[in-house]
């Protein structure tokens, strides 16, 4: 049982270009989302799943895109990178919606755009 | 007023001591907290639900108050593995996690 787990753990990007974090999580959970941490903030909630076809935005949606194809797979797709989303960003899990379900987070992907 | 806040920190403090944390919200109609656990470049890691009634986890403590919209961490005989970040983690939807919101958290380094 891995888990969460994100991929690459460390990119670095050119301005303009874009890219996709891998997120996956074998524990048969409903909810993932993806958060970004800045120093001195937070985490923000950049979009969200409550299931396989289903994503809403969060927080900070701008400049993202998600799809959920399956149950395991949430990828977080850059469009065009700007120096603002030099970030770490994590993926996190959870079973379902009760309000006292906590997230399993992966182990972050640190991304610095040039 | 941001929506969670946290006490500033960072919080220096010996091995064995007593630390505690505050963490206040301003949406009264919140549902559910929780007390995450950062280690530096590491993930967050739920530490441990906070209930009602107020719960505790071995030395770990936390406590509700609604009617002054804080929770509260407390850490009794501090070891240097508790050294890390502490969030607070206020939600505020009733069956989704689109109101979820995370402080920025209180740094604590425990000193041999």
């Amino acid at each position: 049982n891995a888990g969460v787990t994100q991929t690459p753990k460390f990119q670095v990007l050119k301005t303009g270009q874009s890219m996709t974090l891998q997120c996956a999580q074998d524990m048969n959970h409903e909810y993932m989302s993806w958060y970004r941490q800045d120093p001195g903030m937070g985490l923000r909630l950049i979009h969200y799943s409550v299931g396989a076809g289903i994503t809403d935005q969060g927080e900070v949606p701008n400049g993202y895109n998600v799809s959920r194809s399956t149950t395991e797979d949430f990828p977080l797709r850059l469009l065009s990178a700007a120096p603002s989303q030099t970030s770490v960003y994590f993926c996190a899990s959870s079973y379902g919606g009760h309000t006292t379900e906590a997230q399993y987070f992966g182990p972050g992907t640190r991304l610095l755009v040039l | 007023r941001k929506e969670v806040e946290q006490d500033p920190g960072p919080f220096n403090v010996p091995e064995g001591a007593t630390v505690a944390f505050n963490c206040t919200y301003s949406n009264s109609a919140s549902q559910s907290f929780f007390w995450y656990r950062q280690d530096c470049r590491k993930e967050p890691k739920l530490l441990m639900s906070v209930y009602s009634s107020g719960n505790e986890d071995g030395r770990f403590t936390a406590q509700l108050n609604r009617a002054s919209q804080y929770i509260s961490l407390l850490i009794r005989d501090s070891k240097l593995s508790d050294s890390a970040t502490y969030l607070c983690v206020v939600n505020n939807g009733k069956t989704s996690y689109d109101k979820v919101i995370f402080g920025p958290g209180t740094s604590l380094s425990v000193i041999p």
